[in-house]
C-alpha cells in the first residue's frame, strides 16, 4: 500500500458546485496532515493543515478520521480558479518532523 | 513573506554534463531545505533534507554523489547533478523552512531540467 493514496481525476465540475476529495494514508503513526494546491508546472503551495476536529476556511473544509486513515477535503461554491490539482501530504515519521510525503494529486477541473 | 527563489527556472543540458540548481530563501532564514523531484503526473518525491553546516540527509534511491547538495548557508542551498542523463529530465522544486516543522515548508517555482 501506497504511502498516500488519492484518486488521481480529473474531476470536472461545474462552477457554484460543491467538491470533495478523500485521501488515504498507510501509516497510522502519522502525526500532522495538509492540503496543497499544485497548479500546472508550478510550486505547491499550502491550502491549509488539517486538524483532528476538522476545520474550515472559507470556502474549504477539511477533516481528518483517524480511525479509517484519510483526510478529505472539501470545496464548496467551487470558482474556475480553484481548478488546479490538489495535493494530500501527511507527515509520516513522529522522529522526522520535518519530513512530509505527498500524494499523487487529485485534477479538479471547474467548468463554466 | 515567506519567499523562495530557484536559479534557473529552465535548463537543458547534454548528457554527462553538469547542471547546478540555487535555491534561495529570500525574506527568512532556512534552518532546513528540501530538494523534491517530481516526475510528469508522478507525486514529489524527497530527494534529501539539508540543514546549513552539515552533510545533507539522502532518501533511500537516491545516489549521494551524483546529486551533490550544500547548505552553506541559512539563505542558499544548491543541487548539482553530476554527469546528466536522460533520465534525470525531471522538475526538481526546492522547499526551505525557518523552522524544520512539518506544515512550514516554502517552495521555490521549481527548475525543469532537460537532459539531451
Amino acid at each position: 500500500r501506497k504511502e498516500v493514496e488519492q484518486d488521481p481525476g480529473p474531476f470536472n465540475v461545474p462552477e457554484g458546485a460543491t467538491v470533495a476529495f478523500n485521501c488515504t494514508y498507510s501509516n497510522s503513526a502519522s502525526q500532522s496532515f495538509f492540503w496543497y494546491r499544485q497548479d500546472c508546472r508550478k510550486e505547491p503551495k499550502l491550502l491549509m493543515s488539517v486538524y483532528s476536529s476538522g476545520n474550515e476556511d472559507g470556502r474549504f473544509t477539511a477533516q481528518l478520521n483517524r480511525a479509517s486513515q484519510y483526510i478529505s477535503l472539501l470545496i464548496r461554491d467551487s470558482k474556475l480558479s480553484d481548478s488546479a490539482t490538489y495535493l494530500c501530504v501527511v507527515n509520516p515519521d513522529s522522529n522526522r518532523d520535518d519530513k512530509i510525503i505527498f500524494g499523487k494529486g487529485t485534477r479538479l477541473h471547474i467548468l463554466p | 513573506g515567506a519567499v523562495v527563489s530557484q536559479h534557473p527556472s529552465r535548463v537543458i543540458c547534454k548528457s554527462g554534463t553538469s547542471v547546478k540548481i540555487e535555491c534561495r530563501s529570500l525574506d527568512f532564514q532556512a534552518t532546513t531545505m528540501f530538494w523534491y523531484r517530481q516526475f510528469p503526473k508522478q507525486s514529489l518525491m524527497l530527494m534529501a533534507t539539508s540543514n546549513e553546516g552539515s552533510k545533507a540527509t539522502y532518501e533511500q534511491g537516491v545516489e549521494k554523489d551524483k546529486f551533490l547538495i550544500n547548505h552553506a548557508s541559512l539563505t542558499l542551498s544548491t543541487l548539482t547533478v553530476t554527469s546528466a542523463h536522460p533520465e534525470d529530465s525531471s522538475f526538481y522544486i526546492c522547499s526551505a523552512s525557518p523552522s524544520g516543522g512539518p506544515g512550514e515548508q516554502y517552495f521555490g517555482p521549481g527548475t525543469r531540467l532537460t537532459v539531451t
